[in-house]
């Protein structure tokens, strides 16, 4: 199984500094059809996970374009070039190769 | 507008089951498939496994196998999921999520949640 580990677990950012999230899968993600598939969610706080990066490095539709992500292999992350209050909840890392895993999730509150 | 509704919040005893349904609405409901994913309170994201809403083929993860039964009902385009012998450690809030591969991938709809609380 594909083990996925974010660090930070946690992270307070001021509003307008950038922010970033590893995550570390335990082997490669990329899959016999030639793509990578590791997806970012963010959970707001009360919320459902909503999806904010698929494919590594695609946003979603209706995602800011302060939201990016990057990696491949094994080495992934998120960053938020420009973080703001609206950002806040815990944002998680998945992998699609069987067995699906997600990671532990990493936490941001704003300062 | 595109929606996943579930079903409401469950309170029961260990041992028994619970059955938590997911209604789609504003998409065709076997063009898609629908994943389950729990949260234990405070905890993260767990994935039980997937329906394929057209034929009703499953894949459940290892650890909900022998415990777990998804279905669906495409002539009123609502997926189920049937958790039994439940355990105190199955409390947690039960998401389901529509699966596309198409375009994009990725998990874009989202139920809102159903509350299992397994209690004596």
């Amino acid at each position: 199984d594909s083990v996925m580990t974010q660090t930070p677990l946690s992270l307070s950012v001021t509003p307008g500094q950038p922010a970033s999230i590893s995550c570390k899968s335990s082997r490669s993600l990329l899959h016999s059809d030639g793509t990578t598939y590791l997806y970012w969610y963010l959970q707001k706080p009360g919320q459902s996970p909503q999806l904010l990066i698929y494919e590594v490095s695609n946003r979603f539709s209706g995602v800011p374009d302060r939201f990016s992500g990057s990696g491949s292999g094994t080495d992934f992350t998120l960053k938020i070039s420009r973080v703001e209050a609206e950002d806040v909840g815990v944002y998680y890392c998945m992998q699609s190769i069987e067995p699906w895993t997600f990671g532990q999730g990493t936490k941001l509150e704003i300062k | 507008q595109v929606h996943l509704v579930q079903s409401g919040a469950e309170v029961k005893k260990p041992g028994a089951s619970v059955k938590v349904s997911c209604k789609a609405s504003g998409y065709a409901f076997t063009g898609y498939y629908i994943h389950w994913v729990r949260q234990a309170p405070g905890q993260g994201l767990e994935l039980m496994g997937w329906i394929d809403s057209s034929s009703g083929a499953t894949n459940y993860a290892h650890s909900f196998q022998g415990r777990v039964t998804m279905t669906r009902d495409t002539s009123i385009s609502t997926a189920y999921m049937e958790l039994s012998r439940l355990k105190s450690d199955d409390t947690a809030v039960y998401y389901c999520a529509r699966y596309v591969n198409s375009g994009y991938s990725g998990y874009d709809i989202w139920g809102q949640g159903t509350m299992v609380t397994v209690f004596s």
